[in-house]
């Protein structure tokens, strides 16, 4: 079992839609927690980081951690087509090195 | 890209050649990381450097080997490429640990194929 498992998709939906893109993991000691987004050939974009548990809002992106059922979400409102995209989790815990996940593919239809 | 570029961005090499890529910084940031990238794995650590000098290896280090001469460049050498070894390989660069500044900054990519 991996230790962060994620959801490969694709996930397709219209536009103006509420997204959700979620990663679940097995390592209690992670504290640190982010969102990546990678367009096609490109490297990963960072979008959001947390710490520990809470929600993080940057503009139409939310970020969600349940550290007490090890379940980390990204919400996006108003999806764009612009936003059909590889969305990567990654977390860690203090030692500096990043568990990232396979990654979900976005897909906002017009 | 946060300043960071990689070179080259394309090489197909044949197996047994030994490769290096490059990954150079303009941020002087100290953590610098080699990952690479393929389909149903994500991206996984090959090696990092927390100082010049100083690395250490990541989850799938064999066969690889790295270098920090200066803070700004970090080289990644495949000593004998491998078919398994074709990859999309990117580079990282976070700022400190001090203040729990755990955020990494991804280069561009290097797609290496080894035929």
């Amino acid at each position: 079992q991996k230790e962060v498992e994620q959801d490969p998709g694709p996930l397709s939906v219209p536009e103006g839609a509420i997204v959700s893109l979620n990663c679940t993991y097995s390592n209690s000691a992670f504290q640190y927690f982010m969102w990546y987004r990678q367009y096609s050939r490109k490297g990963p974009e960072l979008l959001m980081y947390t710490y520990s548990s809470g929600n993080k809002e940057d503009g139409r992106f939310t970020a969600q951690v349940d550290k007490s059922s090890k379940y980390i979400s990204l919400f996006i409102r108003d999806s764009q087509p612009s936003d059909s995209a590889t969305y990567l989790c990654a977390m860690s815990d203090s030692s500096y090195k990043l568990i990232f996940g396979s990654g979900t593919r976005l897909l906002v239809r017009p | 890209d946060a300043g960071i570029t990689q070179s080259p961005r394309h090489k197909v090499t044949e197996t047994g050649t030994p490769v290096t890529l490059r990954c150079h910084q303009t941020e002087n940031h100290r953590y610098m990381y080699w990952y690479r990238q393929d389909p149903g794995h994500g991206l996984r650590l090959i090696h990092y450097s927390y100082g010049v000098k100083d690395t250490d290896k990541g989850e799938v280090s064999d066969g690889y080997s790295v270098s920090r001469s200066k803070t700004e460049d970090f080289l990644l050498t495949l000593e004998s490429a491998t078919s398994s070894q074709t990859s999309v390989y990117f580079c990282a660069i976070s700022e400190s640990d001090r203040g729990g500044s755990y955020e990494q900054y991804f280069g561009p990519g290097t797609r290496l194929t080894v035929t």
